[in-house]
């Protein structure tokens, strides 16, 4: 069957940096996306991977490793607001989406 | 623009009722998509489109209908709900599938089946 593994939660304090990891089984792989989402809110685009290496956009930042099936978010300078659920969603061969259950992201003053 | 809205927001039905859930897109795109959110568990598709008159079944179709008979439109059916189907509701919209398809939401329908 398919998987994909995410904490379930994570705390953190303000202005400091998370690592939010994921692991994922699936039938081949097309690419791997990041959402946030707020609670009580739609899902919304945070990043997408599809070749190995670190993607770097402003506070965050997305690394895959594919012969591992790992990939992580990190936030840096944590502010409030980043308190949300983080979800990775993996792309199988028939580029059908796969999502995790998500992390919810508790930041701490 | 206002992107993908959905209508309505919340819905409280009895166990045997029908409704349906409308999603709606302005930003051209051929692909959309309905999930459902339960606590604990990844968003799970129930159907998708992948143009105008077309549909096809995701990974939890039973229970529900859908149709897309115009490209901004999509329609979630639920011909005699069940506790089960209690759930948020997403609908979501991507300009093409394949590989980099960033999918846009909906703010979600609430529905609780009593």
């Amino acid at each position: 069957g398919q998987n994909i593994d995410q904490p379930t939660e994570m705390t953190a304090t303000e202005g400091a940096i998370v690592q939010i990891n994921c692991t994922y089984q699936t039938s081949g792989f097309n690419g791997l996306f990041w959402y946030q989402q707020h609670a009580g809110e739609a899902p919304t685009f945070l990043s997408y991977n599809v070749l190995d290496g670190l993607e770097e956009k402003g506070r965050f930042s997305s690394f895959l490793s594919r012969s591992k099936g790992y990939s992580y978010l990190l936030l840096k300078e944590l502010q409030m607001k980043d308190s949300a659920s983080y979800l990775c969603a993996v792309i199988d061969s028939n580029y059908q989406l796969i999502w995790g259950a998500g992390t919810k992201l508790i930041i701490k003053p | 623009n206002a992107g993908v809205t959905q209508t309505p927001k919340f819905r409280v039905l009895k166990t045997g009722q029908s409704m349906t859930l409308l999603c709606a897109q302005d930003m051209n795109h051929e692909y959309m998509y309905w999930y459902r959110q339960d606590p604990g568990m990844g968003l799970r598709l129930i159907h998708y489109s992948v143009g105008e008159g077309t549909t096809a079944k995701g990974e939890v179709p039973d229970g529900y209908n859908v149709s897309r008979l115009k490209k901004q439109n999509f329609l979630l059916g639920l011909e005699s709900a069940a506790p089960s189907q209690t759930s948020v509701y997403f609908c979501a919209s991507s300009e093409k599938g394949g590989g980099y398809n960033e999918q846009f939401f909906g703010p979600g329908t609430r529905l609780t089946v009593l």
